[in-house]
């Protein structure tokens, strides 16, 4: 299974940061939890949210008003959006994907991608 | 909800080193571990409490009670030095990530 971030490396305050997760070899649809953890520069990761195979999807309840993550099936890919951005969602944003159908833990990891949001 | 982890930890080559993640009603949650080195993406070192992915080294091991959970290296090698953070999944809880430890060998 590998993963891979993809999207802007700059967004404007105020404005929607969109990054897209490529999967391959594996299908979203087959089950396991997807997902993006994010980690701002010199600091320690932070949850953003998962979403299941049913389209099921569960947030960090600092982010909950902002966020939504969503399938892309035809392209076997899932979507981050985080609205109303600042410089503090300044960070290197992973996806992810559980090592189980179920509550497990993240085993794959995109290699991430820097976001920077800057005017 | 809060996570709690030590900032540092130092162990000897060869020796054992115990990180520990604190919280309230652990028992209630999974709790897993990651491994991040220096510009790598994390690696999942323990998950459901005590179970190891495959081609993690059986140095790792982990345990939990109701207040904390701790990942133990047994035998650290010089390869073992990254920063290591405690993770918990459960009901409306899933995700929620410690602050995380960085951990030096020498």
């Amino acid at each position: 299974v590998q993963l891979q971030e993809s999207g802007p490396g700059q967004v404007k305050p105020s404005e929607t940061l969109s990054l897209t997760c490529g999967v391959s070899g594996d299908s979203i649809k087959r089950g396991y939890y997807w997902g993006w953890v994010r980690q701002p520069p010199e600091k320690g990761l932070e949850w953003i949210g998962s979403i299941l195979h049913n389209g099921h999807t569960f947030y960090s309840p600092s982010l909950k008003n902002r966020v939504s993550i969503s399938f892309d099936t035809p392209r076997n890919q899932f979507c981050l959006n985080l609205t109303s951005v600042t410089a503090a969602d300044t960070a290197t944003y992973f996806c992810v994907r559980s090592i189980l159908n179920a509550s497990s833990g993240y085993n794959f990891w995109g290699p991430g991608i820097l976001v920077t949001v800057s005017s | 909800y809060e996570l709690t982890q030590p900032p540092a930890v130092s162990v000897s080559p060869g020796q054992t080193a115990t990180i520990t993640c604190s919280g309230e009603h652990l028992l209630n949650f999974f709790v897993c571990w990651y491994q991040q080195k220096a510009g790598q993406s994390p690696v999942l070192v323990m998950f459901r409490d005590d179970e190891r992915p495959s081609g993690i080294p059986q140095r790792f091991s982990a345990s939990k009670s109701d207040r904390t959970a701790n990942l133990t290296i047994t035998g650290a090698q010089l390869s073992d030095e990254a920063v290591y953070y405690c993770q918990l999944w459960g009901l409306h809880a899933d995700g929620l990530f410690g602050p995380g430890t960085t951990v030096s060998v020498l």
